[in-house]
């Protein structure tokens, strides 16, 4: 099936950094959603993209809907210590029959004291 | 009030047990969602249910068995597992099936021994 690379994997930023993470895909997406994961919870949506070259802010958090179709990336300016948590990239792929939602892997941000 | 409630939290069986897992939704959403969460692998869907009629069952081995007796409430009826099934199911729920905007519960930590 289809699968979302993610990228990167991890990082690890002092506070006040600035983070970007981003997802492609082999095929065209028509929706792009973006979920933030804190420990011992269950995902939240934090920005959901749904026009290709689509930028669209949420706080600090910023993210964009790849002109190809095949990417999306997020933005998060002057990170703060509630910012740590696993990023989750999902899409919805463009062709009719087959819109079921696939994730990505997840981009872990760590913050070093 | 939570919008999606997941008990239990965490549930240590073994592998001739029969347990459920519960969800509650109380966003007046018509999808509920059960996902799979396993380590180093992108969430996977395992069962959809829109207005209380499942419209998806992603292979999931007959060992798990979901049950949506209304549209605020879903079962995963759990029997003979493997310790493979070990991992955090998560349930979600949706305003209508597609949209891709998920609303999660905390999930439920299944151990199998």
């Amino acid at each position: 099936g289809q699968q979302l690379n993610q990228s990167p994997q991890s990082m690890f930023i002092q506070e006040g950094e600035d983070v970007s993470m981003n997802c492609t895909s082999s095929s065209i997406f028509n929706t792009w959603l973006w979920y933030k994961q804190d420990p011992g919870e269950g995902p939240v949506l934090l920005i959901a993209l749904y026009k290709a070259g689509e930028l669209t802010s949420n706080g600090r958090l910023t993210a964009q809907f790849g002109i190809t179709r095949k990417d999306s990336f997020l933005n998060i300016s002057a990170s703060i210590p509630s910012d740590v948590g696993i990023y989750f990239c999902a899409g919805r792929e463009a062709n009719f029959g087959n819109e079921k939602l696939t994730f990505g892997t997840g981009t872990r941000l760590t913050i070093i004291p | 009030e939570t919008g999606v409630t997941q008990t239990p939290r965490h549930l240590v069986m073994g592998m001739t047990n029969k347990k459920s897992l519960k969800c509650e939704q109380h966003l007046g959403h018509n999808a509920m969602y059960w996902y799979k969460q396993s380590a180093k692998k992108p969430l996977e869907l395992m069962f959809v249910y829109s207005l209380e009629e499942r419209v998806e069952n992603n292979s999931v081995p007959s060992r798990f068995s979901p049950e949506c007796p209304n549209s605020s409430h879903l079962f995963l009826h759990l029997h003979t597992l493997q310790p493979e099934d070990s991992a955090l199911y998560l349930c979600a729920s949706s305003p209508a099936e597609g949209t891709g905007e998920l609303f999660f519960g905390e999930g439920s930590r299944l151990t199998v021994l």
